[in-house]
């Protein structure tokens, strides 16, 4: 079955610099989330989009913003990055809004960030 | 604060043996509880969820949980590891649903399962 594909995978970045990272969600599914998970912590929620239009906003920094495109795939773009944003990104799509016992968050490979 | 907790960093089992991964949770109104798996290097694979119904849950990979109110409880269990079940598991409630929104999961801190042979 198809999955949530995120790229890149791995990316090194400078301080300072910018990064776009990309999702694509599981076809039919409309509703896209990004998670960030630091080393040794727990995915913390960073922000959400439902048919193109932010749904839910997280614990996100104004450096970083995001959009879902027609296509319903989504991008993270980062901006004057930091050392702290050093972390695996993940982003899980879902099909929504159904009733909520349907709603399942599937998460994708995640693309892991240094920052140098 | 709706939340969850994972009261052990780590778990060790022998293969064959029963597997126990405790969660217990802290909401207002009916939970919306799930588990998912984090191999390394690998997304978070979902295993299971409690919306409504019977408290015993049956997931993926052989995994069941028992949803239990009176203990505010969703643990996961295995009858039998094994070694490939070695991974961090997470236990996470759904937070922040509104009329415009699914909300978020909010994530238990972990716990790292080792299962040797």
């Amino acid at each position: 079955a198809a999955g949530v594909i995120q790229s890149p995978r791995h990316l090194i970045k400078e301080k300072r610099e910018t990064a776009t990272l990309k999702c694509y969600p599981i076809p039919r599914h409309d509703t896209v989330y990004w998670y960030q998970q630091g080393p040794g912590q727990d995915p913390q929620f960073l922000i959400s989009f439902y048919e193109k239009m932010q749904s839910d906003k997280g614990s996100i920094p104004d450096r970083f913003s995001a959009q879902q495109f027609s296509d319903y795939h989504s991008e993270l773009n980062m901006s004057s990055l930091e050392l702290g944003d050093s972390a695996l990104y993940f982003c899980a799509s879902s099909q929504g809004p159904l009733a909520v016992e349907e709603e399942t968050q599937y998460f994708g490979p995640g693309t892991r960030l240094l920052v140098l | 604060a709706q939340s969850v907790a994972q009261p052990e960093d780590q778990v060790n089992v022998a293969e064959g043996n029963p597997l126990t991964v405790k969660c217990t949770y802290s909401v207002s109104g009916n939970p919306y509880l799930f588990w998912y798996v984090q191999y390394p290097n690998r997304g978070l694979q979902f295993l299971l969820k409690y919306i409504t119904g019977d408290n015993l849950v049956k997931g993926s990979y052989g995994f069941e949980a028992e949803f239990n109110k009176s203990q505010t409880s969703f643990h996961l269990k295995k009858p039998s590891a094994l070694v490939s079940d070695s991974a961090l598991y997470f236990c996470a409630v759904r937070v922040g649903m509104t009329t415009d929104s699914w909300g978020k999961l909010q994530f238990g801190a972990g716990t790292q399962v080792v299962v040797t042979p």
